[in-house]
């Protein structure tokens, strides 16, 4: 079974600075996708990124940008120049014949 | 419509009534997902409608929760005999393809609370 793992249940970071956000995964497919969605407060899921598993250049979506290490079934996030908007619960995804599999989240919280 | 609507945005109910949750998803998106997420965890996988049909039921947690798509746009989630631990916010998205190719597109959920 498709399992996603999100260890970090809370972040911080000051505002400005960089963040990085772990996700590991473990799927038995050899083509797949991975997301990074973000649920501010609204409660509405909104794409950050996505990485297609078949692809080695990490994808990048100005400030964001992710390290995707096949081999070892990680997928984290990196958020540069942290901006009080970041601010909201981080989820990681592995797509996997339709579905969505899900990490528990992380929140991550912005300082001033 | 501009984005996935989703109604109501709130329901509460008492327990063993029946409910109804509708999803409007984007104009003409054929893909049309329900998630269910409870506090505190990510979204779980209930059901994929590819047009009108249900490609993919199999998150479905049992035999009192019903989805339908009957014109391949507006689908609505049926829940019976309603108990407390069905108490979540359930998620709509839809998408212009299938799997990860497209982007999915969220509805702001509706949360369900059971009394």
């Amino acid at each position: 079974a498709q399992t996603v793992t999100q260890s970090q249940p809370e972040m911080s970071v000051q505002e400005a600075e960089t963040v990085t956000l772990s996700c590991t995964y473990d799927t038995s497919e050899s083509d797949y996708y991975l997301f990074w969605y973000k649920q501010p407060p609204s409660r509405q899921m909104i794409l950050v990124i996505r990485q297609e598993a078949y692809k080695q250049q990490n994808a990048t979506e100005n400030r964001f940008s992710v390290n995707f290490q096949k081999a070892a079934k990680s997928f984290s996030l990196k958020i540069s120049d942290s901006q009080l908007g970041d601010a909201a619960m981080y989820f990681c995804a592995v797509d996997s014949n339709y579905q969505l599999i899900w990490g528990a989240g992380t929140k991550l919280i912005i300082k001033p | 419509g501009a984005g996935v609507s989703q109604t109501p945005s709130n329901k509460v109910t008492e327990k063993g009534k029946y409910v109804e949750l509708r999803c409007d998803p984007i104009s003409g998106h054929t893909a049309l997902y329900w998630y269910r997420q409870s506090l505190g965890q990510g979204p779980e996988f209930l059901i994929y409608f590819q047009g009108t049909g249900a490609a993919d039921d199999s998150g479905l947690p049992n035999d009192r929760f019903f989805a339908v798509r009957p014109e391949g746009s507006v689908s609505t989630l049926k829940i019976q005999r309603t108990e407390r631990g069905d108490s979540a916010v359930y998620l709509c998205a839809s998408s212009r393809t299938p799997r990860g190719t497209g982007e999915l597109f969220f509805g702001e959920g509706s949360r369900l609370t059971v009394l």
